[in-house]
């Protein structure tokens, strides 16, 4: 299974809403990537798990939220997001830290 | 700041051609170079990971070459065909840790 799975495909909150995006991984792999990837730009990481320890954090507002409850699980918690959080959030892992990256599908995430 | 630049941002080519582009990255503190495929409503999905100078790689009717000292890879399609349509990123890790940086990205588009 060489699958990285995102739930919701999209998703469209307030900006008082409090919701929850999850990914899972069953590939043994001990990274695990947050990115946000907004039109024509490329993805631009936010949050990376090295053996379930937040090991990066690229300075990203506290209204995002990672959690990394086992190896093959990871969340991003969202609360008092703003317009300009809409994006694509692409969830990603590795075997380990700099090697190639698996990519789940996004979840789309429009905040209103 | 490290910045990869890929070039050209796009690329229209017909069925059958040869095809290349370039990703121009810091030759100090060289670790790794990514390269992934990206096709719309899909996952990027990793290409290839080059490490070495003079490293080549090959899958398919793609390859990549890789210059460390001058800071550049190149990357080949030989006799392009519409499902190559995609998007093609290149990402670099320095030797001081830190996070994966992309580039802009090429979007190739091939025509029947």
């Amino acid at each position: 299974d060489t699958e990285v799975t995102q739930t919701p495909k999209h998703l469209v909150m307030g900006m008082t809403n409090k919701k929850s995006l999850k990914c899972e991984q069953h590939m043994g792999h001990r990274a695990m990537y947050w990115y946000k990837q907004k039109a024509k730009k490329p993805p631009e990481l936010m949050f990376v798990y090295s053996y379930e320890k937040l090991s990066i954090n690229e300075s990203v507002p506290s209204r995002f939220s990672p959690e990394c409850p086992n190896s093959s699980l990871l969340n991003l918690h969202l609360h008092a997001l703003q317009p300009e959080d809409s994006a694509l959030y692409l969830c990603a892992s590795s075997q380990a830290y700099t090697y190639e990256q698996y990519f789940g599908p996004g979840t789309r995430l429009t905040v209103t | 700041i490290l910045n990869v630049e890929q070039s050209p941002q796009s690329l229209h080519v017909q069925e059958g051609d040869s095809t290349n582009f370039t990703c121009s990255f810091p030759s100090s503190n060289f670790y790794a170079l990514h390269w992934y495929r990206w096709e719309t409503a899909k996952s990027p999905e990793a290409l290839f990971v080059m490490t070495l100078n003079g490293d080549e790689k090959k899958k398919g009717r793609i390859s990549a070459t890789l210059n460390t000292k001058e800071g550049y890879s190149y990357l080949y399609i030989k006799g392009s065909q519409p499902e190559d349509s995609a998007t093609y990123l290149c990402a670099f890790y320095t030797n001081q840790g830190g996070k994966l940086i992309f580039g802009q990205g090429t979007e190739l588009s091939v025509k029947p």
